[in-house]
């Protein structure tokens, strides 16, 4: 399978811990996004990296939340001090330069109790 | 800001018949949208996408439809089929500056057998 991959599918946490999520998107795409969906939304953009630099941060993204792509490959996105209101579907999408469709992992499903 | 609006969150529609799935947009810089399917549980399956270079892109039983002037695109489905039945998201983004997607809330289509 040569899609996008995320990395755990889903996650319980106490609030207060930190948690940390993989994305491997597919090999040949140099974008590589972080959305956000809560139930009846859209997914929200969060951030975006172009090769190993992080280029787009949302406002959304506060400082509790961090992203990186040390590589230009595989990215990892990291809550720390995790809150209720940080439940959600994270999706990583991945796509070939600028002009390029996205296409989207299964997402990795948060709950903070 | 809602920039992408898809307000009718849920349509039904008879096998065979033609499903019409409709969005709006504020932002006169998008230039590139995309049309997304989302079952439970999964992240967003790419269909189809348009520049704002054309009016109309086919693709099977898929066809967008693109008004600049009136700022709205619409995804026919003919002829509509059970598995079709899922959650369409509209998405729009303007390259030329940045190229996060913008995603409207989704209409639920359920394909009557």
């Amino acid at each position: 399978d040569t899609g996008v991959s995320q990395n755990p599918r889903h996650k319980i946490t106490k609030r207060g811990q930190n948690v940390t999520f993989r994305c491997d998107p597919i090999s040949e795409h140099n974008r590589l996004y972080w959305y956000r969906q809560t139930l009846g939304q859209g997914p929200e953009f969060l951030t975006y990296f172009q090769n190993e630099a992080q280029l787009e941060k949302s406002r959304l993204l506060s400082d509790r939340f961090s992203a990186e792509r040390p590589k230009g490959s595989f990215s990892t996105l990291e809550i720390q001090r995790t809150e209720q209101g940080d439940s959600a579907m994270y999706l990583c999408a991945s796509s070939l330069g600028q002009h390029g469709e996205a296409f989207f992992g299964q997402g990795t499903r948060l709950t903070v109790v | 800001d809602q920039q992408v609006k898809q307000n009718s969150p849920s349509l039904s529609v008879q096998e065979g018949r033609i499903s019409i799935l409709n969005c709006d947009y504020t932002n006169s810089m998008f230039d590139y949208f995309l049309w997304y399917k989302k079952y439970p549980a999964e992240g967003p399956t790419f269909l189809i996408s348009i520049s704002s270079i054309k009016d109309k892109n086919e693709d099977g039983r898929f066809t967008v439809f693109l008004n600049k002037s009136a700022k709205h695109l619409s995804l026919h489905i003919v002829p509509s089929q059970p598995g079709d039945s899922a959650v369409y998201f509209c998405a729009a983004s303007a390259r030329g500056t940045g190229n996060q997607f913008y995603f409207g809330t989704g209409t639920s289509l359920t394909v009557i057998p």
